[in-house]
């Protein structure tokens, strides 16, 4: 059984690109969750899915971010324009949902903005 | 300060020795989850605990949780340097499932 799957792994952007974050769930999980690391600091919460909805955006920047999770494929994360100030790890984790359901983290994607 | 907060912010010490890291939150919780991740890597999940238990184990791993007091304590017994990582504690508040993060505290276990 798979674990959660992120890609790419690390990612480049140069200023005003747009950057893709890919997500796919452990089998049998409905539930997408996504975060953002800065080095040396904890995870923050940007955004909570299932299926085709948004839960909580609670989470996300007003601007340029965007995510989804269509009934096929992975969830997708999507920053328009990338600035400098969106270098970081995100992290994505998936859980079958429900407050004493465990989330499994996905190995992140690196991206760095130049 | 932030729902989730790990103390202290670094530890180091010689393999095995015991290690107590302590989280402190401030909002009700439905249950207290710890969570390790190694230079660069993903967050593997350790333990969880309820807001209605009180201490739990997991291998060389204890856990706390005083709801009075909104905090929670990690022991790892018996430290090797393979735990040497960065550990979270994440709260699931009552009313939300969504994970609140503390900034961690990065441990290394000295050969």
């Amino acid at each position: 059984n798979a674990g959660v799957m992120q890609n790419p792994r690390h990612l480049v952007r140069r200023r005003g690109q747009e950057a893709r974050l890919r997500c796919s769930p452990m089998k049998g999980h409905s539930h997408v969750y996504w975060y953002r690391q800065l080095p040396e600091e904890g995870l923050k919460f940007m955004v909570y899915l299932q299926k085709e909805n948004i839960i909580d955006e609670s989470g996300m920047p007003k601007e340029r971010f965007s995510a989804e999770f269509p009934k096929e494929g992975p969830s997708i994360l999507r920053i328009q324009q990338v600035v400098r100030g969106d270098s970081a790890a995100y992290f994505c984790a998936s859980s079958r949902g429900g407050p004493d359901q465990t989330q499994y983290f996905g190995p992140g994607t690196r991206l760095l903005v130049l | 300060s932030q729902q989730g907060e790990e103390d202290p912010q670094a530890l180091s010490i010689q393999e095995g020795e015991n290690a107590t890291m302590n989280c402190s939150y401030k909002t009700s919780i439905n249950n207290l989850q710890w969570y390790r991740q190694n230079s660069g890597r993903g967050l593997v999940h350790l333990i969880l605990i309820r807001s209605n238990e009180r201490e739990k184990h997991s291998g060389r791993l204890r856990v706390t949780l005083d709801t009075s007091k909104k905090s929670s304590s990690l022991l790892i017994t018996a430290s090797r340097a393979a735990d040497t990582a960065s550990y979270f504690c994440a709260t699931v508040v009552t009313y939300g499932q969504n994970f609140v993060f503390g900034p961690g505290t990065r441990l290394s276990v000295l050969p």
